[in-house]
């Protein structure tokens, strides 16, 4: 089935520094992907998309290119604050074939500690 | 243009109980779609509603259901509460079938 990878947590930074978060997914087709954003006690904002290889989507910040030939959509951002503590999720928005439905797929979520 | 609004935002209820959670979309958002997050599974989707039918629904057992009304809004309802339905309930809207969802504050619901 359908499946989204990203790289374990926690991460820890100090203020300033770079980020990258790994993520790869397996799936039937070109999914569009997502970098979605939680800060404690909240639900999920959306934080980029790219819906076709080779897009980047970039927002506040932060930059991820959707790479078809490594089925990658790894989210850096060059100077992260101690306001981008929270924890990120990868998805990807799948087909569930014969119903014409889509649904998002999941990594495990990134915990970002950024330390002044 | 209002965000994705779930009411209540916090439950409490003992085994065996019933809930019903409440989402109403985006304005002019047709799409409804609801997740499960808990600690050990992380988010797993739970059904896609569309123009009032439910068009999908993940592997989860019969006591998880829901529906959607004419104006979009879309409530989940999970009987026979178990300890493990404990989880913060997220719910998504798109404009349509297959777009970008967007999420609300979630329901977060605490068994006993």
């Amino acid at each position: 089935g359908d499946s989204v990878t990203q790289m374990e947590g926690p991460v820890t930074l100090s203020e300033e520094a770079f980020l990258t978060i790994n993520c790869t997914y397996t799936a039937t087709g070109y999914p569009s992907l997502f970098w979605y954003v939680q800060y404690p006690g909240e639900g999920l904002q959306l934080l980029l998309k790219a819906t076709k290889a080779d897009d980047k989507g970039s927002n506040k910040g932060f930059e991820a290119t959707y790479r078809k030939e490594t089925t990658s959509f790894h989210l850096e951002k060059g100077s992260v604050q101690v306001s981008d503590s929270a924890v990120y999720f990868c998805a990807a928005l799948t087909l569930y074939s014969g119903a014409g439905s889509y649904q998002l797929t999941f990594g495990k979520g990134t915990k970002l500690s950024v330390i002044p | 243009k209002a965000g994705v609004t779930q009411t209540p935002r916090y439950l409490i209820k003992t085994r065996g109980q019933q809930v019903t959670l409440s989402c109403s979309p985006i304005s002019g958002h047709r799409s409804v779609s609801w997740y499960q997050q808990t600690p050990g599974q992380g988010l797993q989707f739970l059904f896609e509603y569309f123009s009032e039918t439910q068009r999908n629904k993940g592997n989860f057992p019969g006591r998880f259901s829901g529906r959607q009304f004419s104006n979009s809004r879309s409530e989940m309802n999970v009987s026979t509460l178990e300890l493990g339905d404990s989880a913060l309930y997220l719910c998504a809207s798109s404009r349509g079938v297959g777009e970008t969802q967007y999420f609300g504050p979630g329901t977060r619901l605490l068994v006993l």
